[in-house]
């Protein structure tokens, strides 16, 4: 079974600033899709960024990028230029590229933007 | 364009009751699916269906029962409801494999 693992619980980060979230995945595919969503206190669930994992390009929304390493297994976000909207929970999400639809999430990151 | 809804928004039950609550998708979405999501653990699947008359069991399915009659709608159900099944509950969607889950705005459920 696929595990995705974000290994910060809680991150702040002044506005303006960069930050960067880390994930780690585990799978035996070649071909997988991976996502990033944000959940403001809303408690609503918004798709940030995603990746297919056969591209190499990494995937770009505006202040949103991701870092891609396949090899690595590693999927990271980096919001540039933080603004006190981004503060969120922030989720990274792994889904196979076969048949299964089921998507696996990580326990989540705390984003805290600061004025 | 009303996308996932669902209702209730909030819910409280008493240990042992039973209750349904309630998904619907306007989007023509084949896939259909239930999560849980409680601090410290973040959303774990509970059931999820990849058409009309098929749904399969997730990661922690026990206590909940589900069914699919048509393309729209997708109930959950808490058969025998336990203080442990206190959470949030997500309903979401998407067309595809490669397409992003579309979730709906939540259900926070309380059972006393």
């Amino acid at each position: 079974a696929q595990t995705v693992t974000q290994s910060q619980p809680e991150m702040s980060v002044q506005e303006a600033e960069t930050v960067t979230l880390s994930c780690t995945y585990d799978t035996s595919e070649s071909n997988y899709y991976l996502f990033w969503y944000k959940q403001p206190p809303s408690r609503q669930m918004i798709l940030v960024i995603r990746q297919e994992a056969y591209k190499q390009q990494n995937a770009t929304e505006n202040r949103f990028s991701v870092n891609f390493q396949k090899a690595a297994k590693s999927f990271s976000l980096k919001i540039s230029d933080s603004q006190l909207g981004d503060t969120a929970m922030y989720f990274c999400a792994f889904r196979s590229g076969g048949s299964n639809y089921k998507l696996t999430f990580g326990k989540g990151t705390l984003l805290t933007v600061n004025p | 364009n009303a996308g996932v809804t669902q209702t209730p928004k909030f819910q409280v039950l008493k240990t042992g009751q039973s209750m349904t609550l309630q998904c619907a998708q306007d989007m023509n979405h084949e896939y259909m699916s239930w999560y849980r999501q409680d601090p410290g653990m973040g959303l774990r699947l509970i059931h999820y269906s990849v058409g009309a008359g098929i749904t399969d069991q997730g990661e922690v399915p026990n206590g909940y029962n589900v069914s699919r009659s048509t393309t729209e709608d997708f109930p959950l159900r808490l058969l025998s409801a336990a203080p442990s099944q206190t959470s949030v509950y997500f309903c979401a969607s998407s067309y595809s494999k490669n397409s992003p889950l579309h979730f709906g705005n939540g259900t926070r459920l309380t059972v006393t």
